[in-house]
């Protein structure tokens, strides 16, 4: 069974520094992995995704991940951050079973400070 | 393109009361579905999927169910509400390649 896990529970960062947010899973197989955002009272919007080819993925906002088979990670950046980029973000890893199974991480809150 | 309906969008009920959150999807065909939910501070449980009409399989034993009687058409539904039902729903869909694709979710609190 694929699993998640978020090491930062918490993250503050001063605009316009830059950013990044950790996430490592565990599956034996190839996975697809996923960021989202969630502002809050929101749904959440995927931000970009990994299923296969280069390892380095550009997503909307301006953010990337990278994968890392050696490390089972699946980090988060982006150069330059907005005041606007303060949300909750997920990390996902995808199994197809019959149904695509999509285990979530358990979220890292970024705060940004003016 | 694709989108997906989430309503009500709100919504207090009283304990013991019954729930029905509806979910619709356009711009696609026998898409899989799903119902999260999210508890105040904390990450996503997956509640219930499908991939296709009638096919609803369960992932928590819970007091909540779920229905899909159109093929883009998915319902949440309790005959009796408990205050730890309490929470964020989240409907989704997918189809392949693979990615979820949320609603706006729903706000429940049971008083």
């Amino acid at each position: 069974a694929q699993s998640v896990t978020q090491p930062d529970i918490h993250i503050t960062v001063s605009e316009g520094a830059s950013l990044e947010l950790r996430c490592n899973y565990s599956y034996g197989a190839t996975p697809y992995l996923f960021w989202y955002v969630q502002s809050p009272g929101q749904g959440l919007q995927l931000l970009l995704k990994y299923f296969s080819g280069d390892t380095l993925v550009q997503g909307i906002k301006g953010f990337e991940a990278e994968f890392k088979r050696s490390q089972s990670s699946f980090n988060l950046r982006k150069p330059s951050v907005h005041w606007s980029d303060a949300a909750e973000y997920f990390c996902a890893v995808g199994a197809k079973t019959s149904y695509d199974k999509v285990i979530f991480g358990p979220g890292t809150s970024l705060s940004v400070i003016p | 393109s694709q989108t997906i309906h989430q309503w009500p969008a709100t919504l207090v009920q009283p304990v013991g009361s019954p729930l029905s959150l509806e979910c619709t999807v356009e711009g696609t065909s026998n898409p899989n579905l799903y119902w999260y939910r999210q508890a105040a501070g904390r990450g996503l449980q997956l509640l219930f999927y499908s991939v296709g009409i009638g096919q609803i399989s369960s992932e928590v034993p819970q007091n909540l169910s779920a229905s899909r009687p159109q093929d883009r058409q998915f319902i949440l539904s309790s005959k009796k509400l408990l205050l730890s039902d309490s929470g964020f729903y989240l409907c989704a869909w997918s189809v392949p390649p693979y990615t979820i694709y949320f609603g706006e979710g729903s706000w429940l609190t049971v008083v």
